[in-house]
């Protein structure tokens, strides 16, 4: 079965650090450029970061630009996120999701982020 | 950067209706577009990719249009599992981002 994994959200105060993960199961995980897409309480999907199957190529939103760093280990079969100097408009779930075709066909069901005092 | 808007943000229809969900793009994404299908608690569903094909396991009851700067998203009869909130989100080479529209809740009438 194709399966993504979040994990390593939780509570983070203001200015800390987070890193989350996605482990990936079911297709070849190396073939595939990857995402990141957040979803804040009762709001719309925003796309955080891509990266190229093979790390050649990352791409960031501009709202994590300077804060968040993408990352995969292809012999793992895992997508990572680190993010740094978090915000309270950082709260959000965080989906990692597979590219394929332009859009985004395999999601994870998420891990959630609160940056909270 | 490109902006999407979706239009109606909310869709009040019956089961067994037609639904039709417009997404608007700044300036042209070619085909580069597709739509999503999100429930409550769930992640979302890829449901359409570049602009007019569905993806793998979508009922043929979903069928998509456009090019250039106009799209649509049809459902040619709503199932109950149907009302929900629908996305669409462009891939842009120049500067290489993916950006979503606001979404459209279809609701039950």
């Amino acid at each position: 079965e194709v399966q993504l994994v979040e994990s390593g959200g939780g509570l983070v105060k203001p200015g800390g650090s987070l890193r989350l993960s996605c482990a990936a199961s079911g297709f070849t995980f190396s073939s595939y450029s990857m995402n990141w897409v957040r979803q804040a309480p009762g709001k719309g999907l925003e796309w955080v970061s891509s990266i190229s199957s093979s790390s050649s190529y990352i791409y960031y939103a501009d709202s994590v630009k300077g804060r968040f760093t993408i990352s995969r280990d292809n012999a793992k079969n895992s997508l990572y996120l680190q993010m740094n100097s978090l915000r309270a408009e950082d709260t959000a779930v965080y989906y990692c999701a597979r590219l394929w075709n332009h859009g985004m066909d395999v999601w994870g069901k998420g891990t959630t982020v609160t940056v909270s005092s | 950067e490109i902006v999407l808007t979706q239009s109606p943000a909310t869709l009040s229809l019956s089961p067994g209706e037609r639904a039709t969900l417009s997404c608007r793009a700044s300036q042209s994404v070619s085909s580069y577009l597709a739509w999503y299908q999100q429930k409550p608690g769930q992640a979302p569903r890829l449901l359409i990719y570049d602009a007019s094909n569905r993806a793998t396991g979508i009922p043929a009851r979903f069928s998509g249009s456009g090019s250039g700067t106009d799209f649509t998203l049809t459902i040619s009869s709503l199932e109950p599992e149907d009302f929900a909130v629908y996305y669409c989100q462009q891939r842009s080479n120049w500067p290489r981002e993916f950006t979503f529209g606001p979404g459209t809740k279809v609701d039950i009438k």
